[in-house]
């Protein structure tokens, strides 16, 4: 069964450092998803991705974050200068469409640590 | 107001036991609805999508309610390997490109 993958699975990074998450997405998906979650809390939307651009964004996607679909598979998060605070579970997903009927696939996750 | 809440329980039941878990959602224009199942640690997971006529897979029924805009979820005959958390998620409608709203999550043990 095709599934959405991530990698790194952990990542460690200093504060004010630049890290990018991949995420390579089921291969006949269309629209791609970020999302966050802070250890204890709930899963928050970041970002959504269709055509080769932003369709959504949360607040929290501020200056700091950019996304990008750099080669037709890979799915990419960027943090520009990490914050304590930018500590989380990041969940890349993928859906074939967006109405009422189609299911998002989650990846499994990367870990970021921020020191 | 919370776009979705959910009693977060812990829910600590016995093998065997039936278990039902709430939710209400404030956004009225809100779409489609979904229960996902999270373990420690994993990422979501669909469990089933909750329609207006409620829906039933195997020993898991889902309700929706939308003058009140509440959900639940209802698990008969409880086995340790549904121990986990169980988030309410909304998907929104119009000019939202199938953004997801999730709730806190209601943890759910069940032990021998």
């Amino acid at each position: 069964e095709p599934e959405v993958t991530q990698t790194p699975s952990h990542q460690v990074t200093q504060m004010g450092q630049e890290v990018i998450l991949r995420c390579v997405p089921i291969s006949n998906h269309l629209y791609f998803y970020w999302y966050r979650q802070i250890l204890g809390q709930k899963v928050e939307f970041l970002v959504s991705f269709y055509n080769n651009e932003i369709s959504e964004k949360s607040e929290i996607f501020d200056d700091q974050f950019s996304v990008e679909r750099p080669d037709g598979s890979n799915f990419t998060l960027k943090i520009r200068s990490t914050k304590l605070e930018d500590s989380a579970m990041y969940f890349c997903a993928s859906t074939p469409g967006q109405g009422a009927g189609y299911e998002q696939y989650f990846g499994p996750g990367t870990r970021l640590t921020v020191t | 107001r919370k776009e979705v809440e959910q009693d977060p329980g812990p829910f600590n039941v016995p093998e065997g036991a039936t278990v039902a878990f709430n939710c209400t959602y404030s956004n009225s224009a809100s779409q489609s609805f979904f229960w996902y199942r999270q373990d420690c640690r994993k990422e979501p997971k669909l469990l089933m999508s909750v329609y207006s006529s409620g829906n039933e897979d195997g020993r898991f029924t889902a309700q929706l309610n939308r003058a009140s805009q509440y959900i639940s979820l209802l698990i008969r005959d409880s086995k340790l390997s549904d121990s986990a958390t169980y988030l309410c998620v909304v998907k929104s409608s119009g000019t939202s490109y199938g953004k997801l709203t999730f709730g806190q999550g209601t943890i759910l043990t069940v032990h021998p």
